[in-house]
């Protein structure tokens, strides 16, 4: 199994600020994906980030909106830009399973709140 | 396409009574099926998965799961809630690992 570890665990932010989060993984991993989580609802993968390649958006999010950094294979950061209250939710970092039965880790979660 | 989807958005059941949360799914290929819990204010704990090896799965915490292929359906059971089990609990379906897909989730209420 990955222990994963994210930052900031929870944040309060203004409208039209930009806040960075951070997710280190104890293990070399290919593949990181960023899901989001909105209040009450469930998972909702946002992209999926590979070493040395750009980010694999999906349909709705926007690399300008949530631009992704993956300088190696156990790190990687989600910003979120230009925040609205619509993006208050819980974003989660997680890497798939060592082996081909393919179980995903995940993070503890940045909740965050936009005011 | 997968699919997933959970019957009940909210389940409440009593203290030391069956659970059972289910779960109906989607798949083009066959599929590996998994089960994650969420504790309040933590992230998603894998409780057990499904990858085309039995199909009675055991998971942590006395939780259980059987595929079912002609149902398509893969139900979360455990003999006898306890308050900590108390929880958002998510389904999911894969592609052989990739293309996750997630369920909506069922809050489960254990009542003393």
């Amino acid at each position: 199994s990955a222990v994963i570890s994210q930052k900031p665990s929870r944040d309060i932010c203004q409208r039209g600020t930009s806040l960075t989060i951070q997710c280190q993984v104890d293990s070399q991993v290919t593949m990181m994906f960023w899901y989001r989580q909105q209040p009450g609802q469930s998972l909702t993968l946002i992209a999926t980030a590979n070493q040395g390649s750009e980010a694999t958006y999906e349909s709705g999010f926007v690399i300008d909106k949530f631009p992704i950094s993956r300088p190696n294979l156990t790190f990687s950061t989600l910003t979120v830009s230009n925040m609205s209250p619509e993006d208050s939710s819980i974003y989660l970092c997680s890497v798939a399973g060592g082996t081909n039965t393919g179980e995903l880790f995940f993070g503890e979660g940045s909740r965050l709140t936009v005011l | 396409a997968q699919s997933v989807t959970q019957l009940g958005s909210h389940v409440s059941v009593s203290e030391g009574a069956l659970v059972l949360l289910r779960c109906n799914y989607s798949s083009s290929v066959p599929p590996y099926l998994f089960w994650y819990v969420q504790y309040p204010n933590q992230g998603l704990q894998l409780l057990l998965k499904y990858t085309s090896a039995a199909t009675l799965v055991k998971g942590i915490n006395g939780f259980e799961a059987e595929f079912k292929k002609s149902e398509t359906s893969f139900h979360l059971t455990k003999p006898s809630a306890h308050m900590s089990d108390a929880a958002e609990y998510f389904c999911a379906v894969s592609e052989y690992g990739q293309n996750f897909v997630f369920g909506p989730g069922t809050r489960l209420s254990v009542l003393p």
